[in-house]
């Protein structure tokens, strides 16, 4: 099936840096979401991008849909503790209106 | 209800049984989705249902998983003679399905099959 090449596969970080990760595909999306999951709990919507080179923030996370519709970005500031977690992005292929395709996730952990 | 209620939380099975993980998606939601993540990996589709019927049934890994939905609400999933390989955390999500591609996850059913 359809790749999402997620990276870094995890990172280490202190209390108050800023964060980076990204998807990229060699596929065209329609859609970009970032979810965060908890350990036991189901992922959780961060963030929805649905135009090209659309930049998008809520709180301390802006994300950035690419504009050659490949890739997106992910970028919290000022991390703190409770961001610690597992980020996913996903996104939306060109006539599959009906699911998703997810990356294998950033596992983030914040150090104080 | 006010989230998606997935049930049991945790179920563990032998080798060969038959297990059915159940969904409750949010009230008013049309569109149901099943997914299951595996150790350490990302989401991979399985089923979409759209009302009782399923219009993408691609992600079904083989003829041994089977879902339905009835009432346009609650859902099961079904995995006949179970393998080792069945083992993972099944999760499901529910939309609204007017463009809007936020799914809502509930907290996934993790299966072990011993």
């Amino acid at each position: 099936g359809q790749q999402l090449n997620q990276s870094p596969q995890s990172m280490f970080i202190q209390e108050g840096e800023d964060v980076s990760m990204n998807c990229t595909s060699s596929s065209i999306f329609n859609t970009w979401l970032w979810y965060k999951q908890d350990p036991g709990e189901g992922p959780v919507l961060l963030i929805a991008l649905y135009k090209a080179g659309e930049l998008t923030s809520n709180g301390r996370l802006t994300a950035q849909f690419g504009i050659t519709r490949k890739d997106s970005f992910l970028n919290i500031s000022a991390s703190i503790p409770s961001d610690v977690g597992i980020y996913f992005c996903a996104g939306q292929l060109i006539g599959t209106a009906s699911k998703l395709t997810f990356g294998t996730g950033t596992r983030l952990q914040v150090t104080l | 209800g006010a989230g998606v209620s997935q049930s049991p939380s945790n179920k563990v099975t032998e080798k060969g049984k038959d297990v059915e993980l159940r969904c409750d998606p949010i009230s008013g939601h049309t569109a149901l989705y099943w997914y299951r993540q595996s150790l350490g990996q990302g989401l991979e589709f399985l089923i979409y249902f759209q009302g009782n019927s399923a219009p993408d049934k691609s992600g079904l890994p083989s003829d041994r998983f089977s879902a339905e939905r009835t009432g346009g609400s609650v859902s099961t999933l079904t995995i006949q003679r179970t393998q080792q390989e069945d083992s993972a955390v099944y999760l499901c999500a529910s939309s609204d399905q007017r463009g809007n591609y936020g799914y809502t996850f509930g907290s996934g059913t993790r299966l072990t099959v011993v």
